[in-house]
This record gives C-alpha cells, sequence and structure tokens, in this order.
C-alpha cells in the first residue's frame, strides 16, 4: 500500500467512449502526477499539478483532459481515444518545497490503470 | 537535451550471483538521482535518492552508487524476490518553470533463479 489509490485498474473502451480514470492520494503531498507507461519506452510526464494548479503540460494531446480539484484527487478524463494510447497510466504524488519551487524526486506512484483502447 | 540510458535491457542471474545495473545521464545540472523498483503489473516503488559524485546509499542486498555520468545499483547474492524491472530517473537543476521533473530511464528487467 503506497498510499496512491487509482481506479479502475483495467479499462476497455472504444474509440468514441468517454471515460474517466480516478487517483486518490492519502498521503498529505502537494504535487500529483499523470505518467503514461508503454512498452519499451521510459515513463512519460503528462501532466503535473502543484497546490491544485496545473504546471505541466507535456504536450499531450487535448483528447486526454487533468482536473484536480484539490490536493488528494486527480482526475484524467479520456475521449475519443486512439488505439495507440493503450498504456498502462500512472499516478503518483510527491511533496513540494514550495511554490514555486522544485518537486522531490520521490515519487510515490499508484498501481495503474491498464487501459485498453478498442 | 537531458538523457538516461540504462542497460543491459535485461539481466538474468543465478541466486547468489552479484552483478551491476548501470545508468548513464547527460543532464545540465544534476539536483538528484533516483533508483525506483517496479514489479509487474504494479507502479515503480522509491529506492535511493543520490546528489552528489562519490555518494553511496544501501539497502538489503542493493547499493547504489553515483559518479559525475552514471550511477550503477549493485546488487549482491540476488535472491528470486529481487526480480524486477529497476528504473532511473534524473532532476535537473536548471528546471525552470518545469518544476523539476524526473526524466526516466527504459529500466533494466532482472529476473533471478533460484
Amino acid at each position: 500500500e503506497t498510499g496512491v489509490t487509482q481506479t479502475p485498474r483495467h479499462l476497455v473502451m472504444g474509440m468514441t467512449n468517454k471515460k474517466s480514470l480516478k487517483c486518490e492520494q492519502h498521503l498529505g503531498h502537494n504535487a500529483m502526477y499523470w505518467y503514461k507507461q508503454s512498452a519499451k519506452k521510459p515513463l512519460e510526464l503528462m501532466f503535473v499539478y502543484n497546490f491544485k494548479e496545473q504546471t505541466e503540460n507535456n504536450s499531450v494531446p487535448s483528447r486526454f483532459s487533468p482536473e484536480c480539484p484539490n490536493s488528494s484527487h486527480l482526475f484524467l478524463h479520456l475521449h475519443t481515444l486512439q488505439p495507440e494510447d493503450s498504456a498502462l497510466y500512472l499516478c503518483a504524488s510527491s511533496r513540494n518545497e514550495g511554490r514555486g519551487r522544485a518537486n522531490t524526486g520521490e515519487l510515490f506512484f499508484g498501481e495503474g490503470s491498464r487501459l485498453t483502447v478498442l | 537535451e537531458d538523457q538516461v540510458t540504462q542497460s543491459p535491457e535485461a539481466l538474468r542471474l543465478q541466486e547468489g550471483e552479484s552483478s551491476s545495473l548501470n545508468c548513464s545521464y547527460t543532464v545540465s545540472g544534476l539536483r538528484g538521482l533516483f533508483w525506483y523498483r517496479q514489479d509487474p503489473g504494479k507502479g515503480p516503488e522509491f529506492l535511493f535518492t543520490l546528489y552528489s559524485a562519490g555518494e553511496e546509499k544501501e539497502k538489503e542486498r542493493l547499493k547504489a552508487t553515483l559518479t559525475k555520468k552514471e550511477s550503477f545499483l549493485h546488487i549482491t547474492a540476488p535472491k528470486p524476490e529481487d526480480s524486477a524491472t529497476y528504473l532511473c530517473a534524473v532532476q535537473a537543476m536548471n528546471y525552470g518553470g518545469s518544476q523539476g521533473n524526473l526524466i526516466f530511464g527504459k529500466g533494466t528487467k532482472l529476473s533471478v533463479k533460484p
């Protein structure tokens, strides 16, 4: 138990569906992240939120839409995805050293949501 | 461009056979180097942070070391339960507006046979 919970663990969707991934952290952290993990590729950072504000959008297509209503919850809304979007989507959280300052590199990851797009 | 390269891609060891994993990096000022372990079907789990050349950290059968160009993860007398993918990541000092986000390597998949 890492203190970061992701749901659902598995998701199969068609290209025209709309679905959402949910992440919740119980660690009191102020930074939350979405990463994409594909076979044979490094972890790809998608979005970063610090103190509920988005501070990083790593050129992610608009069919992925993040939402961070508070420091403990993070969502990734999915719509009109492509088969190449099939991957493991990982949520993580970390401490932030203060507004405008760096996040610690010690990330706590959830177990991931395995997404398959048909 | 900041970059992390891990080798080998995969490593098979017999139980008790010590070895090392390599993480080479290029970064515009290193703020920290991080090792993570990832078991199949799970998210990565933090192992170590190294901040400066010459630094070493140990945890059970694992020891991480750091030079100005690379880091090694030494595994002494491994056991089957050490089987996992080991990920290396760097955080740049000059992070500008990017909040010092981690740059990950592709990982080394370690298999330890009994």
